[in-house]
């Protein structure tokens, strides 16, 4: 079965623009989580979604946000883009709303470099 | 508010030998998950392994096994007979089973030499 999809792969922007990122979960799950992953910062966690509601938030400001639709898949959208938001970003899905026994699947990313 | 340590930036291995990978956590949760993911330098993240806060045995997959040691909030990695294609980037995670939220450490480079 496919695994999780993100998409686009590879983005450049320019600071000031808005970027929107998207996750496509393994067929089936309900749960999607973003984190931001960046070599001095580690991966941080932004928010996951279940059954379109978000039920976690991490501390980013509101520039960040996303939402998920009634197929599970999921969209992040970053506004008014900064040098520092260059990142790889990942979505995680999983079968439930992350109960604490169930693996989350990673896809390969979206590596966004704002110039 | 739960935290998770991992306290080795970076690890070298000899192949064929066996290493361990620390991973520490604050938490107040009874029951939670904690969780080992393998990054190859593609950015994928790869599942290896998970505990549950209620196993009494040391979770084990293949050659890699979890040493859960409750008490001290340690869930340490350990993987045997270490290959080349082992050196990558490896996040210990905890998920809370009361938020749901997974968080993961800083992570660890491993190194395997030949």
């Amino acid at each position: 079965k496919a695994g999780v999809t993100q998409t686009p792969r590879y983005l450049i922007k320019t600071r000031g623009q808005q970027v929107t990122l998207s996750c496509s979960p393994i067929s089936g799950h309900r749960s999607v989580s973003w984190y931001q992953q960046t070599p001095g910062q580690g991966l941080q966690f932004l928010f996951e979604y279940f059954s379109e509601t978000q039920r976690n938030k991490g501390n980013f400001p509101g520039r960040f946000s996303g939402r998920q639709f009634s197929n599970s898949r999921s969209e992040m959208n970053v506004s008014t883009l900064e040098l520092g938001d260059s990142a790889l970003y990942l979505c995680a899905s999983s079968r439930q709303a992350q109960p604490a026994n169930t693996e989350a699947f990673f896809g390969q990313g979206t590596r966004l470099t704002v110039v | 508010a739960q935290k998770i340590t991992q306290t080795q930036p970076g690890m070298f291995v000899q192949e064929k030998e066996a290493v361990t990978l620390d991973c520490t956590y604050d938490t107040s949760d009874q029951s939670y998950g904690l969780f080992w993911y393998k990054q190859p330098s593609s950015g994928e993240m790869i599942f290896l392994i998970y505990q549950g806060s209620y196993d009494e045995q040391n979770a084990t997959e293949g050659r890699y096994s979890l040493n859960f040691q409750k008490a001290r909030k340690s869930a340490n990695l350990v993987i045997s007979a270490s290959q080349l294609g082992d050196s990558a980037m490896y996040f210990c995670g905890f998920c809370s089973g009361n938020t749901g939220k997974l968080i993961f450490g800083q992570g660890t480079t491993l190194q395997v030499k030949p």
